[in-house]
């Protein structure tokens, strides 16, 4: 088990295009959360699971913003209709309840 | 609502000197506080976390921080820096719904070592 691994890790799209990134969490952890970071700041959350329940959503998290978490497993963050406003670090962890949560690489989102 | 400030954008110390970075937090309750390290390219990883008992905590990689209640602060340090410490940290705050995870970060402190 390596961590938690994203993909892509890069991602270049034409404005009005739409994204899906992969988030595939260590085994077992039953928490999956997405956080958006943009140039200077901090992660921001967006979004969490615990097995395939997506539990809470961020105002941050759009119309165009939707996420799965079929079966508990992997995770998919899909954003429709790509703005530029969307271009951005989006960062995958997760956890066991109650516990350290481990962070992906990340998956870097360019819009153009 | 909860917030957390990192006053210092960006640092610059000297190899083998010591270093302090600053957080204050915001928060109603008793708070889950974390500091993580991020290096270019790579994720997030966490260095030590505070939610209850001693309030000088101690970390990997040498780093130890003290919550001080009255101060709403939780400030990181280091005795002596090398240079592999050069990297962006983050101070977190966890939230009444999920400490752990769901977590509400500052805007970071760049720390760059030179020799």
């Amino acid at each position: 088990d390596t961590g938690v691994s994203q993909n892509p890790r890069h991602k270049i799209t034409k404005r009005g295009q739409n994204v899906t990134f992969r988030c595939d969490p260590i085994s077992e952890h039953n928490r999956l959360y997405w956080y958006r970071q943009t140039l200077g700041q901090g992660p921001e959350f967006l979004t969490y699971f615990q097995n395939e329940a997506q539990l809470e959503k961020s105002r941050l998290l759009s119309d165009r913003f939707s996420a799965e978490r079929p079966k508990g497993s992997f995770s998919t963050l899909e954003i429709q209709r790509t703005e530029q406003g969307d271009s951005a670090m989006y960062l995958c962890a997760s956890s066991l309840s109650g516990s350290e949560a481990f962070f992906g690489q990340g998956t870097r989102l360019t819009v153009v | 609502a909860q917030s957390v400030t990192q006053p210092d954008i960006h640092i610059t110390v000297s190899e083998g000197a010591s270093l302090e970075l600053r957080c204050n937090y915001s928060y109603g309750a008793t708070p889950y506080l974390f500091w993580y390290v991020q290096s270019p390219g790579q994720g997030l990883q966490l260095l030590l976390k505070y939610f209850s008992g001693d309030t000088l905590v101690q970390g990997i990689k040498g780093f130890e921080a003290e919550f001080k209640r009255s101060q709403s602060s939780f400030n990181l340090r280091k005795p002596s820096v090398h240079w592999s410490d050069a990297a962006e940290y983050f101070c977190a705050v966890g939230s009444t719904t999920d400490s752990w995870g769901k977590l509400q970060f500052g805007a970071g402190t760049q720390v760059v070592v030179t020799p």
